[in-house]
């Protein structure tokens, strides 16, 4: 089945730089990558996501891009904030988005 | 997107015992999912709840443990039988969002003691 391997588990910043977090795959035939963050006490959101007929997408601060021939995708935060806090899951999935393979969790911290 | 809504938000429950969590959602949905996730891990799949059929449940989980009921298209429990420490865990029902991933539930927070 598919193995999803996310680095780092942990990440401090200081508020204004960038954050970037990483994640590989190991089935060719996953093509939908979501991220979502987890704030404390709450589920998982999703804050964005690419499919492997794209190389790189972008949402304001974020962005992700996605090396279907390496099978990584990263997860790029500029200008953080204090209120990007939280822990950010990337995950795998083929077609079918009801079953997502997750990745272990980064907990990101921004130091104001 | 749907909204979810999950109960109870946390228990605290004897060894040996049952639980029963509940997620209702706003809309219409074919399939739910059930997910653990353990202190300080990731999302583990539990098992996907089809309404009018029984639940498909992934390796390591039996539904003797996991019992799963569908209802509706709106609504479904997921039981944790038999409780024993181990099972202490985030519990967290979600829908898929078309083709777009999925939307949690807030989840429960289960402690067993």
């Amino acid at each position: 089945g598919e193995n999803v391997e996310q680095h780092p588990s942990t990440l401090s910043v200081q508020e204004g730089d960038s954050a970037v977090i990483k994640c590989t795959y190991s089935d060719s035939a996953s093509n939908y990558f979501p991220w979502y963050k987890q704030e404390l006490g709450k589920g998982p959101q999703l804050i964005i996501d690419i499919r492997s007929n794209v190389g790189e997408k972008k949402d304001q601060r974020i962005a992700v891009t996605l090396n279907k021939t390496a099978k990584h995708f990263s997860l790029h935060i500029t200008e953080t904030q204090p209120e990007d806090s939280a822990v950010y899951f990337c995950a795998a999935s083929k077609g079918d988005a009801g079953k997502s393979t997750f990745g272990d969790g980064t907990t990101l911290t921004v130091k104001p | 997107s749907a909204v979810i809504s999950q109960k109870p938000s946390r228990d605290i429950c004897q060894r040996g015992t049952s639980l029963t969590i509940q997620c209702q959602v706003d809309s219409q949905v074919t399939m739910m999912f059930w997910y653990r996730q353990q202190p300080g891990q990731s999302l583990t799949l539990i098992a996907t709840a089809n309404q009018g059929s029984e639940a498909t449940y992934e390796s390591g989980f039996v539904i003797d443990k996991f019992p799963i009921s569908r209802p509706n298209l709106t609504f479904s429990t997921l039981t944790v039988s038999n409780m024993s420490p181990e099972d202490s865990s985030i519990y967290l029902c979600s829908v898929a969002r078309g083709d777009y991933g999925y939307t949690f539930g807030s989840g429960t927070r289960l402690t067993v003691v």
